[in-house]
């Protein structure tokens, strides 16, 4: 059964830094890694999707990397915002399509 | 519509009684899902539809709980019998079509529907 597991749980960093979100899986026959935003009360809002033979994807301000073999991901944020506080989930998909979602990291960037 | 909608936003309801939520997925969008999410926790898989039938279901957590989308659009999440421990959001996703090799099976949420069970 797939597990995900992201690290830390929570996180607060002054504005202007630039961060890493790690995200870890336990099987690695997955077909593609989302990230996700979540605000407080809100739906999720996708970020990047990175298909099974794609090593990274980037918009903005955000890169995302993929390492299959190792059962890794990583969430980059240049230049983070007080905006940009909010809960990031990362969540892989397999042949059963479903996602299956870590417990995300609560990000908090102080002005 | 734009996105993906679902009604109600909110749902409050006593321990024993019936709820439906419904869920408008973006138009053309063949697949749909539904997950919970506790409090603190990531989403956790429900159903899977593809087109009109469930293509799997095994997240479903007993009997209680049971899903339609008679035409292929539109889902109604059922729970039968609610208890306290029903509380959460239920989020509700849809894609194109899901395979392999293809961005396609990027998924989409709606904004959810809190469920609160007293």
């Amino acid at each position: 059964k797939q597990e995900v597991t992201q690290i830390p749980a929570a996180l607060s960093v002054p504005e202007g830094e630039n961060l890493v979100l790690n995200c870890s899986f336990t099987d690695s026959a997955i077909y593609n890694l989302q990230w996700f935003r979540q605000d407080p009360g809100k739906g999720l809002t996708s970020l990047l999707l990175i298909q099974s033979s794609q090593r990274e994807q980037t918009s903005g301000r955000l890169n995302a990397s993929l390492d299959k073999s190792s059962g890794r991901s990583t969430l980059y944020i240049a230049a983070s915002q007080p905006g940009d506080s909010a809960t990031y989930l990362c969540a892989v998909s397999g042949s059963a399509r479903q996602l299956t979602f870590g417990s995300g990291t609560q990000l908090t960037v102080l002005p | 519509g734009a996105g993906v909608s679902q009604t109600p936003s909110n749902k409050v309801t006593e321990k024993g009684k019936y709820v439906e939520l419904r869920c408008d997925p973006i138009s053309g969008h063949t697949a749909l899902y539904w997950y919970r999410q506790s409090l603190g926790q990531g989403p956790e898989f429900l159903i899977y539809f593809q087109g009109t039938g469930a293509a799997d279901d095994s997240g479903l957590p007993n009997d209680r709980f049971f899903a339609v989308r008679p035409e292929g659009s539109v889902s109604t999440l059922k729970i039968q019998r609610t208890e306290r421990g029903d509380s959460a959001v239920y989020l509700c996703a849809s894609s194109l079509i899901p395979t392999r090799l293809s961005s396609y099976n990027e998924q989409f949420f709606g904004p959810g529907t809190r469920l609160t069970v007293l």
